[in-house]
């Protein structure tokens, strides 16, 4: 079975950079794409982006290029760097395996943007 | 963007009584190979959300048989036969035809 577990600071500054790890076990990383969604308190759910074990990823355009990720296949981790955060990126951020729609999702962490 | 909405955002049901959720899609989901790109989720509180179905209608590995669903373009159903108390919980669909890959809004199944 494959576990997803989401690691980071609960709390960033506006205008900083947020920065999760997702470590995968129970399944070489080395396959698939690996996700991001986030939910803001009381809102759906958002697509943040994915990236493939290789390297190449996509992200949602409403994100307007604050978005990078990365793997580390040797740690088994994939991350989420969000730059230049604001309020509105207060939310539950999840981590999830895509194999042409998300089959494994993480508990997810909250993440409060506030000085 | 594709937009998905689904209805009713709070369903009442009853231990095993039916109870049916919709899903609607901005634009077809349904790809030229022939397959509908909707999947449908069951969040619980206090786990990860879980895959119930993919592709419109396949049920993903380990889930009952009490959960079908169907539809095809535009308009998806999910159905649980006989409720029971551990099928409550958010269900949500998702599109994955295309990205920016988006959800409905979700519907609490409550008692």
């Amino acid at each position: 079975q494959v576990q997803l577990q989401e690691s980071g600071p609960g709390l960033v500054k506006p205008s900083e950079t947020l920065s999760l790890t997702c470590t995968v076990s129970g399944d070489s990383i080395s396959n698939f794409f690996w996700t991001w969604i986030r939910q803001p308190p009381g809102k759906g759910l958002e697509w943040i982006g994915h990236i493939y074990h290789s390297g190449g990823a996509t992200h949602n355009p409403s994100l307007r290029g604050r978005v990078d990720m990365s793997v580390d296949k040797s740690k088994s981790q994939f991350s989420l760097k969000l730059r230049s955060v604001t309020a509105a990126d207060t939310a539950v951020y999840y981590c999830a395996r895509w194999a042409g729609w998300i089959d494994f999702w993480g508990l997810g962490i909250l993440v409060s943007v506030s000085s | 963007d594709i937009l998905m909405t689904q209805s009713p955002l709070s369903l009442p049901v009853t231990p095993g009584e039916p109870a049916s959720i919709s899903c609607t899609s901005s634009q077809s989901l349904l790809h030229s190979n022939g397959h509908n790109f909707l999947v449908w989720y069951l969040h619980k509180p206090g786990q990860s959300p879980q895959l119930l179905i993919y592709l419109g209608s396949n049920r993903a590995a380990g889930v009952p048989d009490r959960f079908s669903a169907s539809g095809s373009g535009t308009d998806f159903t999910l159905k649980i036969n006989r409720v029971e108390a551990e099928d409550l919980g958010v269900y949500f669909c998702m599109q994955s035809l295309q990205t920016p890959y988006t959800f409905g809004q979700g519907t609490k199944l409550e008692i």
